[in-house]
């Protein structure tokens, strides 16, 4: 069964670099990973999305091991700002095999 | 900018009613989705659809049916509403033409719906 695993919840501090990781042992061959930001009162908001090795922009750095079967968002020194729910997800489009896998999001607290 | 909009942010309706929530996209995605939001429970996909009148079951559909009759527009339409349907709704659009891991979705800002 596939499945996206993540912590329920982070604390942080400002200044300080939050690491999120989600598992998904059984990612397939075609599959990316994303993840995304959501604020409360808002629908969520895409962060970054990376297939393997490393990814990074302006927000945020994602890591991905070679066997792909975690991922982990990185947020370099946090700020109060950065309080969200964060989720990751595995799209799969494989032939009759088309599903979106949510994990159940990781709340952050950055905390002064 | 891509504006994704719900026709409304709340909403309070009656056991039995039959409840329509619309979600207009502009711009020009191929992609709707219809997700609910509950505690603890995170995001789960009721039904998404690749193109006009085209729709996909997702994981959660029973008691719920869409409609999308124009590119622009996706309906989600609650039949007979129950108690266990007050939830966070949730629209998305996204460019692919069906699922595709490079594609983002864009969403909108939810209805928060109680059924009474």
């Amino acid at each position: 069964l596939a499945k996206t695993t993540q912590p329920i919840s982070m604390d942080s501090y400002e200044g300080q670099e939050v690491n999120i990781t989600c598992s998904h042992n059984n990612i397939a061959t075609n599959d990316y990973i994303t993840w995304y930001q959501q604020f409360p009162s808002q629908g969520p908001r895409f962060i970054i999305q990376g297939y393997k090795t490393k990814v990074t922009n302006e927000v945020a750095s994602l890591f991905i091991p070679a066997d792909r079967k975690s991922s982990t968002l990185s947020l370099p020194r946090v700020s109060l700002s950065d309080t969200a729910v964060y989720y990751c997800l595995v799209v799969r489009n494989a032939g009759n095999n088309r599903k979106l896998i949510w994990g159940l999001g990781t709340s952050l607290a950055v905390n002064p | 900018d891509v504006k994704v909009t719900q026709s409304s942010r709340y909403l309070v309706k009656r056991t039995g009613e039959k409840v329509f929530l619309e979600c207009v996209q502009d711009m020009d995605h191929e992609n709707m989705f219809w997700y609910r939001q509950d505690p603890g429970l995170g995001l789960r996909l009721i039904y998404f659809s690749y193109d006009v009148k085209m729709k996909e079951k997702g994981d959660i559909p029973e008691g719920y049916s869409v409609s999308r009759e124009k590119k622009e527009r996706f309906s989600l339409i609650l039949e007979s509403a129950s108690t266990n349907q007050t939830s966070m709704y949730l629209c998305a659009s996204s460019f692919s033409v069906g699922l595709s891991g490079t594609d983002t979705q864009y969403f909108g800002p939810g209805t928060r719906l109680t059924v009474l």
